[in-house]
């Protein structure tokens, strides 16, 4: 049991590329959730889901976009970054009002 | 104003300590979070309550709905409950509502 796997740990990128981060649990649950964390920030939602096929914007979605193919998957694919998008993520999994587990994040750079 | 705020935003204090973090909130509410990220940034959950008060180990959290505020104390403070303890609302919506952490240094 992995629980919550986020790859990769660390990325840099170039303004203007694309790409996939990828999150995956084997716990069954149906919520998974997106979010990223900025310096003195509290952590924002960016996208969300309550099971597979079904998919949610939460507080700051720009720049993002996810898809639940599968109930253990949650890809948050950012489409042309942007320094601003230079952040720590983390994906989380939860049963509908249990305690989340969380990934253990990735750090994206975008120069 | 934020809709969950917690205070202090930042704590030092010396190992043994009795600590108290505070979390206010201004929303209605289903459960309330309290989570723990390490230095090296991990997150793990710590107590999900919705009235009263739960125990684990040296840690306890109490809630009082119609005040809208929780504690978290740490008992007997250890260095390495040194992090950033955080904590979180689930609103009407089921979305979850974020303070900005608490940053706690215990030294020895």
């Amino acid at each position: 049991n992995a629980g919550v796997t986020q790859t990769p740990k660390f990325q840099v990128l170039k303004t203007g590329q694309s790409m996939t981060l990828q999150c995956a649990q084997d716990m069954n649950h149906e919520y998974m959730s997106w979010y990223r964390q900025d310096p003195g920030m509290g952590l924002r939602l960016i996208h969300y889901s309550v099971g597979a096929g079904i998919t949610d914007q939460g507080e700051v979605p720009n720049g993002y976009n996810v898809s639940r193919s599968t109930t253990e998957d949650f890809p948050l694919r950012l489409l042309s970054a942007a320094p601003s998008q230079t952040s720590v993520y983390f994906c989380a999994s939860s049963y509908r009002g249990q305690p989340q587990h969380f990934g253990d994040g990735t750090r994206l750079s975008i120069l | 104003k934020n809709e969950v705020e917690q205070s202090p935003q930042n704590l030092t204090a010396q190992e043994g300590e009795f600590i108290t973090i505070n979390c206010s909130y201004s929303v209605g509410i289903s459960a309330l979070h309290w989570l723990q990220q390490h230095p090296g940034g991990g997150i793990v959950s710590l107590f999900m309550l919705s009235s009263g008060k739960k125990k684990h180990g040296r840690l306890i959290a109490t809630i009082n709905i119609q005040e809208k505020h929780s504690s978290l104390h740490i008992t007997a403070s250890h260095p390495r409950d040194s992090a950033v303890y955080i904590c979180a609302v689930r609103d009407s919506n089921y979305q979850l509502i974020w303070g900005a952490g608490t940053k706690l240094i215990i030294k020895p």
